[in-house]
């Protein structure tokens, strides 16, 4: 199947500071990828829709200043968390689109803003 | 209502048992079905999915879907321990982005 990287997997941050989160396809390209958010016990929650060249299309009440997303080339996007703050501490996950149809998910990455 | 219920669980079952998870949706639109599992602190994995109504297996798992009824199942045959993660079900809508709407996803555990 599919694979998707994210890097880091787990990062501690103080409050106030940016944090950058890396997502990549390693084994097919991917014009289109995703940015979730996750709270324990939770079901997974779309914050964006990244696209290769262009802007991101951001879900309702998904501040874009905020959570600055970058899909640079055809295997890698990347989410900056900016002036993260305690309330952005969660599970951020991101998946790649192969195809038409078929998303694959990367590990996930877990903020802690402290 | 939301457009795609799935009884969060819990659900524990013993080892061997065969496991049935549900959903149920509301958007006539959809048209294909997907199942993740999800083990805890990591992203989704693509089990299976399908298209038209009826069943497609693969292996222990077997997917089922009643576009008639709106409801879709995954059944999971000599359940293993290895096998307890939380499972969605997920649809995508095809216009546009492809973006996928989930169900809150059933924490399942297999108790040896």
């Amino acid at each position: 199947g599919a694979v998707v990287s994210q890097h880091p997997s787990w990062v501690i941050c103080k409050s106030g500071t940016s944090v950058k989160i890396e997502c990549r396809s390693l084994d097919f390209q991917a014009t289109t990828m995703f940015w979730y958010r996750q709270f324990p016990k939770q079901s997974l929650m779309l914050m964006a829709t990244s696209n290769e060249g262009s802007k991101a299309t951001y879900e309702q009440g998904v501040e874009k200043d905020k959570f600055l997303i970058n899909h640079a080339s055809l295997t890698l996007s990347t989410l900056t968390v900016t002036s993260a703050h305690p309330e952005d501490s969660s599970f951020y996950i991101c998946s790649a689109l192969q195809g038409a149809l078929e998303q694959y998910f990367g590990p996930g990455t877990r903020l802690t803003v402290t | 209502q939301k457009e795609v219920e799935q009884d969060p669980g819990p659900l524990s079952v013993p080892e061997g048992a065969i496991v049935s998870l549900n959903c149920t949706y509301s958007n006539s639109a959809f048209q294909y079905f997907m199942w993740y599992r999800q083990y805890s602190r990591k992203g989704p994995e693509l089990l299976m999915y399908t298209y038209s109504s009826g069943n497609k297996e693969d292996g222990r798992f077997t997917a089922q879907v009643d576009k008639s009824s709106k409801y879709i199942s995954l059944f999971i045959r000599d359940s293993q321990p290895s096998d307890s993660a939380t499972y969605l079900c997920a649809m995508p809508i095809i216009q546009g982005a492809q973006k996928l709407v989930f169900g809150q996803g059933t924490r399942l555990t297999i108790n040896p």
